[in-house]
């Protein structure tokens, strides 16, 4: 089993639709989580941490649940420049290790 | 702040050449990583810093070396290019390994080629 899973899509969907991604994870110690956000031939860059809490920034909302070991990233109101691919990363607290998925890709139509 | 930048942006070998891959960050973050990137894979780290003159394996080492001389530039090199080697190559940085220390900022990224 991967330590980290993505469905690789594509998700196409409408501008203005509401998108949710999911990445499960399969070590339990995993402490620290994150989106990324790449776009093509581009390097990723942090679109959000993921807390114990959930977080939500503007049209994002990120979940984590521990008990089934997965995050979630929705995405309200889609626009087309969300269009990219979104990738999940898993970490151990105090360890350098980031454990990236292979990422799903989101394609926003007009 | 130009935050991580990476050269060359892109190049192209002949098997069996050499080359060096220099990240630098302005910063001022302890911790340097090396990533390579192929499609249908997630970033794999090849080598990574936790602060000037130290350096670790990290999951694909075999075929690069990398040096930290100075905390700001983390250099990758490839002493007999193969064609293997083909892909894009991420450097990144993180401040710390603590909560709200550990983000990684990554540079462009070089396309390496190798034929």
């Amino acid at each position: 089993r991967k330590e980290v899973e993505q469905d690789p899509g594509p998700f196409n969907v409408p501008e203005g639709a509401t998108v949710a991604f999911n990445c499960t994870y399969s070590n339990s110690a995993s402490q620290s989580f994150f989106w990324y956000r790449q776009d093509c031939r581009k390097e990723p860059k942090l679109l959000m941490s993921v807390y114990s809490s959930g977080n939500e920034d503007g049209r994002f909302t990120a979940q984590l649940n521990r008990a089934s070991q997965y995050i979630s990233l929705l995405i309200r109101d889609s626009k087309l420049s969300d269009s990219a691919t979104y990738l999940c990363v898993v970490i151990a607290t105090g360890t350098y290790k980031y454990i990236f998925g292979t990422g799903t890709r989101l394609k926003v139509l007009a | 702040n130009a935050g991580v930048t990476q050269t060359p942006k892109f190049r192209v070998l002949k098997t069996g050449q050499s080359m060096t891959l220099l990240c630098a960050q302005d910063m001022n973050h302890e911790y340097m990583y090396w990533y390579r990137q192929d499609p249908g894979m997630g970033l794999r780290l090849i080598h990574y810093s936790v602060g000037e003159g130290t350096t670790a394996k990290g999951e694909v080492p075999d075929g690069y070396n990398v040096s930290r001389l100075k905390k700001q530039n983390f250099l990758l090199g490839l002493e007999s290019a193969a064609p293997s080697q083909t892909s894009v190559y991420f450097c990144a940085s993180s401040y710390g390994l603590t909560l709200n220390q550990e983000t990684q900022y990554f540079g462009p990224g070089t396309r390496l080629l190798v034929l």
